[in-house]
């Protein structure tokens, strides 16, 4: 069955200090494989997205994730959080860009 | 900016009465359109495709009576809630593919039944 894990519902850091979000997925191929970011009560903001080719692939807002075929995950990292990152972030998988899976969502929530 | 316009972005409704979401592609035309459902604390949850010309397509477990899904023009789907409930009270988030680039989603529409 396809699907999508994101085994960390809540996380907290403080803000300066690095991030990473886990995602790990279920699927018959290699799918196309995204991040979204949701900010209370809006709509999905893709931050990046991976098709092919490079398995480190930037996104917006310093950003980055790194697709793991061996290990199906596809993480994502930045090196130093800012307060403006809290939001829900989810990993998302399809076949194409068109229909996708969602994982449950990770909330993240930055200290001062 | 915003290539997806949902509208209307929050509604409060009586229970059994009717309730319209538009979904608007803005510069670009999608033949097809997809509308999700996200409770609260959870994931966006794929309700159905809808299809420019011809009938939506339903998930597993979605009332197609209840959820109706027209997809007028090739810019515009809209999704009605018919006599809602309070259980209907959810955020509903409709989505466009655009040719070589990710789905663009709207901002969401929260609907409150009381």
């Amino acid at each position: 069955a396809q699907s999508v894990t994101q085994p960390d519902i809540h996380i907290t850091v403080s803000e300066g200090a690095s991030l990473e979000l886990r995602c790990n997925y279920s699927y018959g191929a290699t799918p196309y494989l995204f991040w979204y970011v949701q900010s209370p009560g809006q709509g999905l903001q893709l931050l990046l997205k991976y098709f092919s080719g490079d398995t480190l692939v930037q996104g917006i807002k310093g950003f980055e994730a790194e697709f793991k075929r061996s290990q199906s995950s596809f993480n994502l990292r930045k090196p130093s959080v800012h307060w403006s990152d809290a939001a829900e972030y989810f990993c998302a998988v399809g076949a194409s860009t068109d229909k996708l899976i969602f994982g449950t969502g990770t909330r993240l929530q930055v200290f001062p | 900016g915003a290539v997806v316009s949902q509208h209307p972005s929050w509604v409060i409704c009586k229970s059994g009465t009717s309730v319209k979401i538009e979904c608007r592609s803005l510069d670009f035309q999608a033949t097809t359109m997809f509308w999700y459902r996200q409770f609260p604390k959870q994931s966006l949850m794929l309700m159905a495709t809808s299809n420019e010309g011809s009938k939506a397509t339903y998930e597993q477990g979605v009332e197609k009576d209840k959820f109706l899904i027209n997809h007028a023009s090739l810019t515009l789907s809209t999704l009605t809630v018919t006599s809602a409930h309070p259980e209907d009270s959810s955020f509903y988030i409709c989505s466009a593919p655009r040719a070589n680039s990710p789905l663009h989603f709207g901002n969401g529409t929260r609907l409150t039944v009381t």
